[in-house]
């Protein structure tokens, strides 16, 4: 298995230009979700997902979409970067959304200027 | 969502058991305590976590106090490798939405 896995690894973006940071899981697992992390602090969650064709906001959304159109896929799409969502990106995964133990991957560090 | 406190940082000597603390007095009775650490520039790792009980597995132990207002989680032969951050969340586990803090930064030192 190759767990959680997250493209690209680093990424550096203009203000105002779109992108799609790309997540994939091999485990089967149902709940997904994206979390960002600045320097210095803890992860916050932006986006999540229970099963194929459910997402829901988690606690920093705004400027970013998701879908979910495969169990093994969770692409996070910036709109209209800015420099504000200069971060790390994580994607994690788990069996179901009852199920604590999540498995994250090894992030996409992005910058914007 | 309950929250914890924990250190900002912590050093453990290489071989020795690291024991890093986590208050969380509002603990409800269906919330669980779940520790996860970061090595640097790393996705979190899922290391334990527990209800009421003491737990233990291959890689930790973690103590809950009988009132569940605090926790301990306990590193047997702290390595090198071991130096990361530790984040204590407190979940009812119903929500999937891991709430992250601050963490402890452990230092082991040889």
């Amino acid at each position: 298995n190759a767990g959680v896995t997250q493209t690209p690894k680093f990424q550096v973006l203009k203000t105002g230009q779109s992108m799609t940071l790309q997540c994939a899981q091999d485990m089967n697992h149902e709940y997904m979700s994206w979390y960002r992390q600045d320097p210095g602090m803890g992860l916050r969650l932006i986006h999540y997902s229970v099963g194929a064709g459910i997402t829901d906001q988690g606690e920093v959304p705004n400027g970013y979409n998701v879908s979910r159109s495969t169990t093994e896929d969770f692409p996070l799409r910036l709109l209209s970067a800015a420099p504000s969502q200069t971060s790390v990106y994580f994607c994690a995964s788990s069996l179901g959304q009852h199920y604590n133990e999540q498995f994250f991957g090894p992030g996409t560090r992005l910058t914007v200027l | 969502d309950a929250k914890t406190t924990q250190p900002p940082s912590m050093d453990c000597a290489e071989g020795r058991a690291a024991n890093l603390p986590c208050n969380h007095s509002t603990i409800s009775g269906n919330e669980y305590v779940y520790w996860y650490r970061q090595i640097h520039s790393q996705g979190p790792q899922y290391i334990i976590h527990g209800l009421k009980n003491n737990e233990t597995n291959e890689m930790a132990s973690l103590i809950i106090t009988e009132d569940r207002k605090s926790s301990t989680l306990i590193l047997p032969h702290a390595t090198l490798r071991d130096t990361a951050v530790y984040y204590c969340i407190v979940d009812s586990g119903n929500t999937g939405k891991l709430i992250f803090g601050q963490g402890t930064t452990l230092q082991v030192k040889p």
